[in-house]
């Protein structure tokens, strides 16, 4: 069955970095189109950024273009969310998700979701 | 960007009835992309429904969705102890602005 683990996340400065970390297993990862959903504390869900299957291409979220940027590496069966320039307001548990089409552009439908990590920003 | 108002906000109701959340959207789009998630307490989103009315895979049949115009619902027939949780609706493509509803909570 799907499986994705997150991992990378922890307490960070504003304007500091951070890059968290998806693996992935039980699926075709190098077939399957990826996302980043997250989740501030008490709050609702929001989307973040999406890579095709061969991670050529990539949209975000307004909040994030220019800071984040979504990547994967097909031998390893891995995402990537690599968050620049973060913010107070990034807190938030992030957590990687499998769209249920492998089309592009993407369907945006998640059909599988990790455990999360939690990203903290504060001073 | 499509903005969707989910309502109620809680629904306060007992195992073995029945629950209709609504979902409704700023401006009209396909069914087909239109899905639903649960949420429990500390755990990930669970895919229920998508493309407005299609049960995801392992999901009873007591789940069902519909839509009319810009006017989505969520319809659990009876509830089962563990249905009680937090529900979100959620636009998909075409437009890769993927945008969820504030969330209805069934308690």
């Amino acid at each position: 069955q799907v499986h994705l683990v997150e991992s990378g996340g922890g307490v960070v400065q504003p304007g500091k970095s951070l890059r968290l970390s998806c693996a992935a297993s039980g699926f075709t990862f190098s077939a399957s189109v990826m996302h980043w959903v997250r989740q501030a504390p008490g709050k609702g869900l929001a989307w973040v950024a999406v890579t095709s299957y061969d991670g050529t291409n990539e949209f975000y979220a307004d909040s994030v273009r220019g800071r984040f940027t979504i990547a994967r590496d097909n031998s390893k069966n891995t995402l990537y969310l690599q968050m620049n320039s973060l913010r107070v307001e990034d807190t938030a548990v992030y957590y990687c998700a499998k769209d249920l089409s492998s089309g592009w552009p993407p369907l945006g439908t998640f059909d599988s979701w990790g455990q999360g990590t939690l990203v903290t920003v504060s001073s | 960007e499509i903005v969707l108002t989910q309502s109620p906000g809680t629904l306060s109701l007992s195992p073995g009835e029945r629950a209709t959340l609504s979902c409704r959207a700023s401006q009209s789009f396909s069914n087909n992309y239109l899905a639903w998630y649960q949420q429990k307490p500390g755990r990930a989103p669970r895919l229920l429904i998508y493309g407005a009315s299609n049960r995801a895979t392992g999901i009873p049949d007591r789940f069902s969705g519909s839509a009319s115009g810009t006017d989505f619902t969520l319809t659990i027939r009876r509830l089962e102890p563990e249905d009680f949780a937090v529900y979100y609706c959620q636009q998909c493509g075409p437009s890769p602005q993927f945008t969820f509803g504030p969330g209805t909570k069934v308690d």
